[in-house]
């Protein structure tokens, strides 16, 4: 079975500092991978998505970055940490479900709560 | 972006009562998939829809992808106190490499 993991869960970091959170999945080849903000407990805003390895797009213009160095690793950066950059940030994986369904389903980490102070 | 519209944003109710939510969107979309998210957890997936009109039940809960294929709803039967988080709906168009997210339902249970 497929399986995604997101570290650290619980980040406080200074502003100005760099950030890197890390997402893998195990159990399936060549998925989606999407890195999700979600402000406040509501509201889910796509950051970025890739479709294979190195291939990013970017949803919004920010402060932070996304890399895909391997099929099932997903990689959220940020150079220098802004007090605005503090949220829920949420890793998630599809593959295309194929046999005969026009869509697919997305499948949740459990999210890293980044504080910034 | 595709924007759903969902609704209502928070709900109140007593255990033992029916919950009924809805989410609209401006374009059709080829999924329709709900969520429910607990307080500091990511999102789990309740109930996927792939085709228009498909009622899909997954224990008390039951939704429906819309004829028109621009809504979706979820109805919560005999409700009890595990039931309380946020409801998120979600669709897909085209490939299917987008998810496009409602802005959640508030569910409180009171006992």
């Amino acid at each position: 079975s497929q399986t995604i993991h997101q570290w650290p869960a619980t980040l406080v970091q200074p502003v100005g500092s760099p950030l890197s959170l890390e997402c893998t999945v195990e159990g399936t080849s060549n998925p989606n991978l999407y890195w999700y903000r979600q402000a406040a407990g509501r509201g889910l805003q796509l950051l970025f998505y890739s479709v294979g390895i190195g291939q990013i797009s970017s949803e919004v213009p920010q402060n932070l970055s996304a890399s895909r160095p391997q099929d099932r690793q997903f990689i959220l950066s940020s150079k220098k940490l802004l007090l605005s950059d503090s949220g829920f940030y949420l890793c998630a994986w599809s593959v295309w479900s194929g046999q005969g369904r026009l869509g697919t389903e997305a499948f949740f980490g459990q999210g890293t709560r980044l504080t910034v102070v | 972006g595709q924007q759903l519209n969902q609704s209502p944003q928070s709900m109140f109710i007593q255990e033992g009562e029916d919950v009924s939510m809805n989410c609209t969107s401006s374009s059709i979309f080829n999924t329709w998939l709900w969520y429910k998210q607990d307080p500091g957890e990511g999102p789990v997936l309740l109930i996927a829809l792939y085709k228009a009109g498909e009622l899909t039940s997954n224990g008390r809960l039951t939704a429906q992808f819309g004829i028109t294929r621009k809504d979706s709803f979820l109805n919560i039967s005999a409700s009890i106190p595990s039931d309380v988080g946020i409801y998120f709906c979600a669709g897909t168009m085209n490939t299917g490499n987008q998810f496009y997210f409602g802005t959640g339902t508030s569910l409180t249970v009171i006992p």
